[in-house]
């Protein structure tokens, strides 16, 4: 099973800064496989980033995605208020038998 | 535009088996451009996928629940159900459904908005 550890664990600043969140894989993914979301309390997550670069429809151009292999970034270029939240990455392990899901331990995004 | 509803008692006793289903709506769940999943979440923490059908009936499910999970699918309803037997505490979550885009890119595209099981006698 592939896992996905990100970093940092909390992230705190201030709108209008950016932000950098990290997403690091223990074998190498497809980007084809490789997504980003945003959970807010209380709701459901949300598709930010698929295919690893491609923003999701209606997802401001603030968010940009990018990386491969092992390694990906989730970027905020400028933080605006509903943008504190946490983010998940998620990759698929398309190994037969047993093609599979797994998530990040997520990235808290707090105004500083 | 496609929308998915988890329903299903929100209390369940230990040892007993947990009963959800989604309802598909806005869209057939026969399309055959999607998977369909479960995943759920702790309070507090991360997200765990549990399990994948698509409209033939075949099934994919996370090898750390595989034991004690089965997903169903209705197409005459369109829904989906999931039953996790064998429940403890620690199965305490938001279930949520999802749809699951599965080519060129995967990824979950369209979430339910969840719905709290608690796990107590």
């Amino acid at each position: 099973e592939i896992v996905l550890t990100q970093s940092p664990g909390t992230l705190s600043l201030s709108p209008g800064e950016r932000a950098t969140l990290s997403c690091r894989a223990s074998q190498s993914v497809s980007s084809s496989y490789l997504a980003w979301y945003q959970q807010k309390p209380g709701q459901a997550p949300r598709l930010l980033i698929y295919g690893a670069s491609s923003r999701a429809t209606g997802i401001p151009d603030r968010f940009s995605g990018s990386g491969s292999g092992t390694d990906f970034t989730l970027t905020i270029s400028r933080l605006e208020p509903e943008d504190f939240a946490v983010y998940y990455c998620q990759q698929y392990g398309s190994s037969h038998p047993n093609p599979g899901y797994t998530f990040g331990q997520g990235t808290k995004l707090e105004i500083k | 535009q496609v929308q998915l509803q988890e329903s299903g008692p929100g209390l369940v006793k230990p040892s007993q088996t947990l009963s959800l289903t989604c309802t598909v709506s806005g869209g057939s769940i026969s399309s055959g451009s999607y998977y369909w999943s479960w995943i759920r979440q702790p309070a507090g923490k991360g997200l765990e996928w549990i399990g994948r059908i698509y409209t033939s009936g075949s099934t994919n499910y996370n090898p750390s629940l595989k034991s004690r999970v089965t997903i169903s699918v209705d197409t005459s309803k369109n829904q989906f159900s999931l039953k996790l037997s064998s429940v403890t505490a620690a199965d305490t979550a938001v279930y949520y459904c999802a749809s699951v885009v599965v080519t060129p890119n995967v990824y979950f595209d369209l979430w339910g908005r969840g719905t709290l099981v608690t796990v107590s006698s």
